[in-house]
């Protein structure tokens, strides 16, 4: 299994909801990252998730919370969002500490926030 | 700050011809340099990478060339294909990993 499984693949939310992406690897990868990305821009670290611990928050706002239950799932909770958080949410995972052959990215979550 | 850019946000080919993309940096402590390869609605897929000890790394119709002293990697793709439009983002490892802006390419039947 050489893939990132995320779900759901769209989603549709009101500012008050409380709604949670997910997303799965089986490689063995022992880092795991969520990303966002909106339209014609990069890709914009959120999290880094190294050996299940969290390693890496880039200054994310509170109400996105993320989660890693185990080594091979990646939660990222969401709460009380605004319309400008609408988003490709994009998981990766990697080994720790190899860099040549970067991340495999999941497929994303097109998340909108009405 | 952006670390990484690509300066040209869109770039049309003829199929066959060769396609060139490229991409700047400013820190000179990265050292692995990635192409990666998205189309609409999919996630980033890897394509090819360098280490910062080599010049070129080439795989199959890919070739990605690095110039540390201009801080400037390009990657070449030969014979351009329709299947490869796609946005091509370039990424430099440091603590993190640093994204371009993008390069959608189109190449034309």
């Amino acid at each position: 299994d050489t893939e990132v499984t995320q779900t759901p693949k769209h989603l549709v939310m009101g500012m008050t909801n409380k709604k949670s992406l997910k997303c799965e690897q089986h490689m063995g990868h022992r880092a795991m990252y969520w990303y966002k990305q909106k339209a014609k821009k990069p890709p914009e670290l959120m999290f880094v998730y190294s050996y299940e611990k969290l390693s890496i928050n880039e200054s994310v706002p509170s109400r996105f919370s993320p989660e890693c239950p185990n080594s091979s799932l990646l939660n990222l909770h969401l709460h009380a969002l605004q319309p400008e958080d609408s988003a490709l949410y994009l998981c990766a995972s990697s080994q720790v500490g190899t860099a040549n052959y970067g991340y495999t990215f999941g497929s994303g979550t097109r998340l909108t926030v009405v | 700050d952006q670390q990484v850019k690509q300066n040209s946000p869109s770039l049309s080919v003829q199929e066959g011809r060769i396609s060139i993309l490229n991409c700047d940096y400013t820190n000179s402590m990265f050292d692995y340099f990635l192409w990666y390869k998205k189309y609409p609605a999919e996630g980033p897929t890897f394509l090819i990478s360098i280490s910062s000890i080599k010049d070129k790394n080439e795989d199959g119709r890919f070739t990605v060339f690095l110039n540390k002293s201009a801080k400037h990697l390009s990657l070449h793709i030969v014979p351009s294909q329709p299947g490869d439009s796609a946005v091509y983002f370039c990424a430099a490892n440091g603590n993190q990993f640093y994204f371009g802006t993008g390069t959608s390419l189109t190449v034309i039947p």
